[in-house]
């Protein structure tokens, strides 16, 4: 089975500091993906990576950074943290292109 | 534009019951593929099914089917004989082709909360 683990289930971060998502991956896929869900908004896209030291922006990426040194690993980074990025960040990745993705159980992000 | 569409932000069905939740797309890319996700309280998203553009054949997983009718651009989930640990948030999911851009980035709908009451 494929496992894509979250550092953390819940964080608590203040204002302007500088937090950092882990996610990492065990099945050796290319493509890895961060999202933030929201209620009545689904999963927006932040930033995918499709390989190593790659990365795309999504649709949302602002006030985020993303960071890919290893396949098995991606990083996000929210440079300095603000309220309205209290959200539930998910991170997702699969095989290729048209393979099914698959998610970390996601990290529950307040911002104070 | 919005491309996924789930008109229903909650659903209510008797256990044992079949309930079906709506999921309609938007795309001109005539090669994608449409998912349904689930997410239980406790975090984490569960792929359910998956249904090609080009399948001929609805798609079926267990107790899951995809009512698929692709001239309405519809691609409902349908849940035979509901439990209680199905209650939980469904997502619906397009994968846009590489006509609209790279990647094959997945696009979410906003989601449908299923409670199965006893």
């Amino acid at each position: 089975d494929v496992k894509v683990t979250q550092s953390s289930r819940y964080l608590v971060k203040r204002t302007g500091e500088k937090v950092f998502l882990e996610c990492v991956q065990d099945m050796d896929h290319e493509n890895m993906f961060w999202y933030r869900q929201d209620p009545g908004l689904g999963l927006r896209l932040i930033y995918f990576s499709y390989d190593v030291k790659m990365k795309e922006k999504g649709d949302i990426p602002e006030g985020y950074s993303v960071s890919r040194e290893k396949k098995e690993r991606f990083s996000l980074i929210l440079e300095s943290a603000s309220t309205n990025q209290t959200s539930m960040y998910l991170c997702a990745s699969r095989l290729g292109q048209l393979q099914t993705q698959h998610f970390g159980d996601g990290t529950r992000l307040s911002i104070l | 534009a919005q491309k996924i569409t789930q008109t229903q932000p909650g659903m209510f069905v008797q256990e044992k019951e079949a309930v079906t939740l709506d999921c309609t797309y938007d795309t001109s890319d005539p090669s994608y593929g449409l998912f349904w996700y689930k997410q239980p309280s406790s975090g984490e998203m569960i792929f359910l099914i998956y249904q090609g553009s080009y399948d001929q054949q609805n798609a079926t997983e267990g107790r899951y089917s995809l009512n698929f009718q692709k001239a309405r651009k519809s691609a409902n989930l349908v849940i035979s004989a509901s439990q209680l640990g199905d209650s939980a948030m469904y997502f619906c999911a397009m994968r846009e082709g590489p006509f609209s851009g790279g990647y094959n980035k997945l696009i979410f709908g906003a989601g449908t909360r299923l409670a199965v009451h006893p």
